[in-house]
Parts: C-alpha cells; structure tokens; sequence
C-alpha cells in the first residue's frame, strides 16, 4: 500500500520568511495530493491540493509543486504570517478500493516567529 | 449546512468499557471514514464506508466496528476499550472523486476519548 513520509517534523522560521515542507511517496499509481493544515484543537482543513497531471498550483501565499518522477511533493508558503502556525498533513491518494483513500503524513508543525 | 457532526466531544472510559461515537453529514457524500489522531502518528484511517451499505478496514480496524446506518450516518463503537485506544477521533466524508470538489476530505471536529 501507500506510504507517506514528511519532513521535517518541526519548522520555525521568521514572519515574513518562506516555509517549505516536503513530502515523498511510495505508489507510482497515486494521483491526487491534498495538503491540509490544522490549527490547534481544530480539525483539519483543505488549503491546497493538486493531481498528477499537474506540475505546480498556486494560490495566493501557497504553493505546491508535485515531481512524479522522483515521487515527491511540497508545499510553500511565503512571507509567512503568524497565522500560518499550525500543524500541516500532506496525503496521497491511490486509484479505486482501498487505494482510494487518502494516506497522511506524519505532519509538520510550523512556528512563525514574529 | 452543519457539515460533518460528531459526538460525543470528549469522553472519559475506563478500560473494558464500551461505547460509540457518533457521526452524521449533511453534505450527501457517499463516502464517510473515521480515523485516530496521536502525537507524532498523524491520521490514520479505522474504518472508511465507500457508501451506504458497505464498509471496509484501514490501517488500524483492530478493536473497533463500525456501521454505516443510513448515507447520513457512520458510527464507530469501541466495544471493550483499552488504555491503547486514547486519542483524537476524527470522522470525515467526501463526495464521488469525479464530481468538482468531490476529492476533498471535510472532517468534523473531533472526539477526544481518554480510557483510563
């Protein structure tokens, strides 16, 4: 089955600075990576997703870039705010059945200092 | 448009008791899932129904049923709950991958269960 793996574990970068987080996966038939963020006590929410016919998406602050190739993709936030601390899941999704569903990363806390 | 409802928001068992969360949609996705948030281990997925009627095993089944009781409705019952089973339990749904926005995961807002 599917396996996600995210790094790093832990971010803290300066208001203002750009974040990147990186994710890889394992099944070459997995087509659709959602990145969600997840906010202290809160659920997780969609903020950014793209499928594999997709290189990069962006949208306003955030970016996410998908290298099928080498199985990885990122997300990017610039000029970071303090509100864009949170912890962050990236997943991947299969094609039909079980491969269907949506794997997580372990996630990412992110600390915006400012 | 309540979105995804789960109850209870906390719960405290002690262990080898039984109980069920509780789940409903109001988004009339086919698809529904619960799944268990622990430090460091992110989400993981219990059990998912990929509609009415059916229901499937994730990465961690073990010591849970589910059922699928209408298109609205997913519970999960912990039927003897042990000291292994504390954590954040998410129950979430989505709409068929082909619609417009039908890959997108919408989750309630938690169900923090501690058995002691």
């Amino acid at each position: 089955g599917e396996n996600v793996e995210q790094h790093p574990s832990t971010l803290s970068v300066q208001e203002g600075d750009s974040a990147v987080i990186k994710c890889t996966y394992s099944d070459s038939a997995s087509n659709y990576f959602p990145w969600y963020k997840q906010e202290l006590g809160k659920r997780p929410q969609l903020i950014i997703d793209i499928r594999s016919n997709v290189g990069e998406k962006k949208d306003q602050r955030i970016a996410v870039t998908l290298n099928k190739t080498a199985k990885h993709f990122s997300l990017h936030i610039t000029e970071t705010q303090p509100e864009d601390s949170a912890v962050y899941f990236c997943a991947a999704r299969g094609y039909g059945g079980s491969q269907g569903n949506l794997i997580f990363g372990k996630g990412t806390k992110l600390s915006v200092k400012p | 448009n309540a979105g995804v409802t789960q109850t209870p928001k906390f719960q405290v068992l002690k262990t080898g008791q039984s109980m069920t969360l509780q789940c409903a949609q109001d988004m009339n996705h086919n698809s529904m899932y619960w799944y268990r948030q622990d430090p460091g281990m992110g989400l993981r997925l219990i059990y998912y129904s990929a509609s009415e009627g059916t229901t499937d095993k994730g990465e961690v089944p073990n010591g849970y049923n589910v059922s699928r009781l209408n298109k609205r409705e997913f519970s999960l019952r912990l039927e003897s709950a042990a000291p292994s089973q504390t954590s954040v339990y998410f129950c979430a749904s989505s709409g068929k991958p082909w619609d417009r926005g039908g890959n997108t995961i919408y989750f309630g807002e938690g169900s923090w269960l501690t058995v002691v």
